[in-house]
């Protein structure tokens, strides 16, 4: 029963640092998508994917690039931190249209 | 932009008592809607949902009342149980979209 698994599930990067946020379902979903929650609100959506090869943009891309190589995995990069992209991190996935979105557990991104 | 606005940050009910949680909406777009539920340190899980061609759903101890002139929406619990202590999101979509807007969540607590 795994669901969405993200890793890490905490990191600490220092301003200008890159790393990637891993995701990986194991429902065969085809649709996945990259939130971020900042203190006190909603989630906001970074990227989405329809299908493995497929990608666009959300309400808050910029910063951020993502890859969709296979139906299983969704890495979101932050190739030059910015304090403005330390929150918590969800990844989510859905089977299509409609259904039901799930998230994984978050990862908490501190960027100093 | 707030396009779903959760406009009370916490409510604190009392174990046995009725819980209901508020949630307004600008894009009169949206014709589906969604309640979240958070636990720390967890990622969100889909509660109840309701159609825009609906005014009511109800799940067990959840109902989700829909007033589409008023733009609003409201999640009732009852019995509220301890264990409902945690945050709530109301979201909303378009049509067969599949990116959710979310609201910025209420943190319910139950006391014993």
């Amino acid at each position: 029963n795994a669901g969405v698994t993200q890793t890490p599930k905490f990191r600490i990067l220092k301003i200008g640092q890159s790393m990637t946020l891993q995701c990986t379902q194991d429902m065969n979903h085809n649709y996945m998508y990259w939130y971020r929650q900042d203190p006190g609100m909603g989630l906001k959506l970074i990227y989405y994917s329809v299908g493995a090869g497929i990608t666009d943009k959300g309400e808050v891309p910029n910063g951020y690039n993502v890859s969709r190589s296979t139906t299983e995995d969704f890495p979101l990069r932050l190739e030059l931190a910015a304090p403005s992209q330390t929150s918590v991190y969800f990844c989510a996935s859905s089977s299509g249209l409609g259904n039901t979105i799930y998230f994984g557990e978050g990862s908490w991104l501190t960027v100093v | 932009d707030q396009q779903v606005k959760q406009n009370s940050p916490s409510l604190s009910v009392q174990e046995g008592r009725i819980s209901i949680l508020n949630c307004d909406y600008t894009n009169s777009m949206f014709d589906y809607f969604l309640w979240y539920k958070k636990y720390p340190a967890e990622g969100p899980t889909f509660l109840i949902s309701i159609s825009s061609i609906k005014d009511k759903n109800e799940d067990g101890r959840f109902t989700v009342f829909l007033n589409k002139s008023a733009k609003h929406l409201s999640l009732h619990i009852v019995p509220s149980q301890p264990g409902d202590s945690a945050v709530y999101f109301c979201a909303a979509k378009t049509g067969g979209g599949n990116k959710l807007t979310f609201g910025t969540g209420t943190q319910l607590k139950v006391e014993l």
